[in-house]
């Protein structure tokens, strides 16, 4: 599976969007990106998987770009409850149910007042 | 979405007794399932794979008799920890795919050996 780079802290003040930076520059053709975060002492949570077009659900939308080398996860109005670890993996996937995932450092998110 | 659970949330032990950690998909069947580990200011890290009916799969320096899996059920996995040491504890985790492919995890299973 590809490896994923992403910075290890973000500040984002309340309200604001929240873009965090994923780069996968070694992405193949049939690896999705997936984006999962964990708050402090609880296990981590999905938050939104792409292959190449744009995504969005209740919680957040992913932008990739055209190359499918780097993505951002956007949370368009941050709360203090988002205040996390967010965690960008590619891996093979799309309905393969079985696959591994491989977490990296991730970048913690701290939302401030 | 899909719950997993984790039996017990916490646990702690003596030096050199076994642990066993349930996890549960609650409303789905996951012929798979996966076992992570996390210490503390750590990302989570890839133990081993569950698979029903037959052996788990384990990563590489994972020592497979001293954390024994069994997925005896399609919606049960459960990770022993053998003659536990301190070294050992640790925040343990597991998680489960869907048919859609949407990996959820539980709570987390905190374990202190004393």
């Amino acid at each position: 599976d590809a490896k994923t780079t992403q910075p290890p802290s973000m500040d984002c003040a309340e309200g604001r969007a929240a873009n965090l930076p994923c780069n996968h520059s070694t992405i193949s053709g049939n690896e999705y990106v997936y984006w999962y975060r964990q708050i402090h002492s609880q296990g981590p949570q999905y938050i939104i998987h792409g292959l190449k077009n744009n995504e969005t659900n209740e919680m957040a939308s992913l932008i990739i770009t055209e190359d499918r080398k780097s993505s951002t996860l956007i949370l368009p109005h941050a709360t203090l409850r988002d205040t996390a670890v967010y965690y960008c993996i590619v891996r093979v996937g799309g309905g393969n149910q079985g696959g591994k995932l491989i977490f990296g450092q991730g970048t913690e998110l701290s939302v401030k007042p | 979405g899909a719950v997993v659970s984790q039996h017990p949330s916490w646990v702690i032990c003596k030096s050199g007794t076994s642990v066993k950690i349930e996890c549960r998909s609650l409303d789905f069947q996951a012929t798979t399932m996966f076992w992570y580990r996390q210490f503390p200011k750590q990302s989570l890290m890839l133990m081993a794979t569950s698979n029903e009916g037959s052996k788990a799969t384990y990563e590489q320096g994972v020592e497979k008799d001293k954390f024994l899996i069994n997925h005896a059920s399609l919606t049960l996995s459960t990770l022993t920890v053998t003659s536990a040491h301190p070294e050992d504890s640790s925040f343990y985790i597991c998680s489960a795919p869907t048919r859609a492919d949407e990996q959820y995890f539980g709570p987390g299973t905190r374990l202190t050996v004393t």
